[in-house]
C-alpha cells in the first residue's frame, strides 16, 4: 500500500524560530493535506493542496504540494508556543476510494 | 463551518461489556465517515470506512463482528466496541467528509475509552 514518509519525527526549536517539515512518498498522491493535532484532541485541518506545485499560505504557515506529486512540505514562520503539537500530512489519491494516507507526524517543541 | 462531534468524549467501562461511541457532522453532510484508532505518540490508524446507507469497509486486521460500524444518517455514524477488553483501551477518533466531493476530512474531538 501507500506510504508516507514524514520526517523529522520531533523538532525543540526557539520561540520565533522557522519550522520547515515534509513528506515524502514513493507514489503520487492527488491530494496532500496537513492536520494539527493538540494534546487529546482530534486533528485539525491546516492547509489543503490539489494541484502539483501549488503553494499555498494559511498565515504562519505555508505548504507546497511537490511537482512530481510525491511530496510536501509545511513550513511555520516566526514560531510561537500555541504552535506546540503534532503536525500530521495525509495524501489522497482517487482511486484509493477517498482514504488518506497518514505520515507518524512531527511532534514541535517550542521554548519561550 | 465544518465541525464534527463526537460522544462521549470519554468513557471507562468493564471487560465484556459494550460501548457505542456517536459522530455527529454538525453543519455540513457527509456521505463518508471515518473511524481511526490512535495511540500514545503513534499516528492515525484507520478502521474503517463508514458510508451512508451501506456497510463499512474495513481495514484488514479489524474485526467487523467486534467493531460495529452503522451510518444510519448523513449526519451521523456510531462505532459500537463489543464485549470490550483491556487490550481495546484507546483513543477512537472520527473524520468525516463533506458530500460536495473533495478529499478533506475533518476530525472529532476523539473518544477516550478505558476498558477496566
Amino acid at each position: 500500500g501507500q506510504q508516507l514518509n514524514q520526517s523529522p519525527q520531533s523538532m525543540f526549536i526557539q520561540e520565533g524560530e522557522d519550522v520547515s517539515m515534509n513528506c515524502t512518498s514513493s507514489s503520487i498522491f492527488n491530494t496532500w493535506l496537513w492536520y494539527k493535532q493538540d494534546p487529546g484532541e482530534g486533528p485539525v485541518l491546516l492547509i489543503a493542496l490539489y494541484k502539483a506545485g501549488e503553494l499555498t499560505s494559511n498565515g504562519r504557515l505555508t505548504a507546497q504540494f511537490g511537482i512530481t506529486r510525491k511530496d510536501s512540505f509545511l513550513n511555520i514562520s516566526a514560531s510561537i508556543p500555541s504552535d506546540v503539537g503534532i503536525y500530521f500530512c495525509a495524501g489522497t489519491h482517487n482511486t484509493n476510494a477517498g482514504k488518506s494516507t497518514f505520515g507518524d507526524g512531527t511532534t514541535l517543541t517550542v521554548k519561550p | 463551518g465544518a465541525v464534527v462531534s463526537q460522544h462521549p468524549s470519554r468513557v471507562i467501562c468493564k471487560s465484556g461489556t459494550s460501548v457505542k461511541i456517536e459522530c455527529r457532522s454538525l453543519d455540513f453532510q457527509a456521505t463518508t465517515m471515518f473511524w481511526y484508532r490512535q495511540f500514545p505518540k503513534k499516528s492515525l490508524m484507520l478502521m474503517a470506512t463508514s458510508n451512508e446507507g451501506s456497510k463499512a469497509t474495513y481495514e484488514q486486521g479489524v474485526e467487523k463482528d467486534k467493531f460495529l460500524i452503522n451510518h444510519a444518517s448523513l449526519t451521523l455514524s456510531t462505532l459500537t466496541v463489543t464485549s470490550a477488553h483491556p487490550e481495546d483501551s484507546s483513543f477512537y477518533i472520527c473524520s468525516a467528509r463533506d458530500r460536495s466531493g473533495t478529499y478533506e476530512q475533518y476530525f472529532g474531538p476523539g473518544t477516550r475509552l478505558t476498558v477496566t
